[in-house]
């Protein structure tokens, strides 16, 4: 089992829907979570970070954590042709931890105009 | 500077070549960590440095040595590369363990 599993896609959705994007992880001990966009040929970029149960709205961004359940998901509402990208889930045991994040390989989002 | 520079941007390097990619950052984080992306393979960490003066290893360090003078900088070397070791390497900076890591722009080497 890997320690951060994401489904690999692609995962297409019609331009203004809402794209669900989920990963699962292993560690219980994971307390900082995170989500990056990385657009081919460029370096990730932080789109948000989640460090406790619940739901984190940023603009049309939402994480989401559930840690009995161990999984964290990114919704995207209102999709645009522009949010089409590689999309990276991190964990990592925060400040009483290491400083190893895990990062899963990622979902390619493919949003459609 | 603005937030992490990596240098050079890409590099074609003969097997058995010594290599060293640079990395700073202006954003006065205490840790930086090394990265490497491959195919399929996602992030894997290569070392990583929770301060300055300070190093540890990653998930896929054999091959690279890490030093870490200041806050700014943080230098990988490859001591002699290998084919394997064609990749794109991004360098990371955050303020410490568990915060959110902010990425550089990554070098692509490529050794034949």
């Amino acid at each position: 089992q890997k320690e951060v599993e994401q489904n690999s896609g692609p995962l297409s959705v019609p331009e203004g829907a809402i794209a669900s994007l989920n990963c699962t992880y292993s560690d219980r001990g994971s307390q900082s979570f995170f989500w990056y966009r990385q657009y081919s040929g460029k370096s990730p970029e932080l789109i948000m970070s989640i460090y406790s149960n619940g739901d984190q709205e940023d603009g049309r961004f939402t994480a989401q954590l559930n840690k009995a359940s161990q999984y964290v998901s990114l919704l995207i509402r209102d999709s645009q042709p522009s949010d089409s990208a590689t999309y990276l889930c991190a964990v990592n045991r925060g400040a009483s931890g290491t400083y190893k994040y895990i990062f899963g390989t990622g979902t390619r989002l493919k949003v459609l105009a | 500077i603005a937030g992490i520079t990596q240098a050079p941007t890409s590099q074609i390097l003969a097997a058995g070549r010594r290599m060293t990619l640079r990395c700073t950052q202006d954003m006065r984080h205490n840790a930086m960590y090394w990265y490497r992306q491959d195919l399929g393979l996602g992030l894997r960490l290569i070392h990583y440095s929770n301060t300055a003066g300070t190093t540890g290893k990653g998930e896929v360090p054999d091959g690279y040595s890490v030093s870490r003078a200041n806050t700014d900088d943080f230098p990988l070397t490859l001591a002699s590369a290998v084919p394997s070791q064609t990749s794109v390497y991004f360098c990371a900076s955050s303020f410490g363990r568990g915060y959110e890591q902010y990425f550089g722009p990554g070098t692509r080497l490529t050794v034949t």
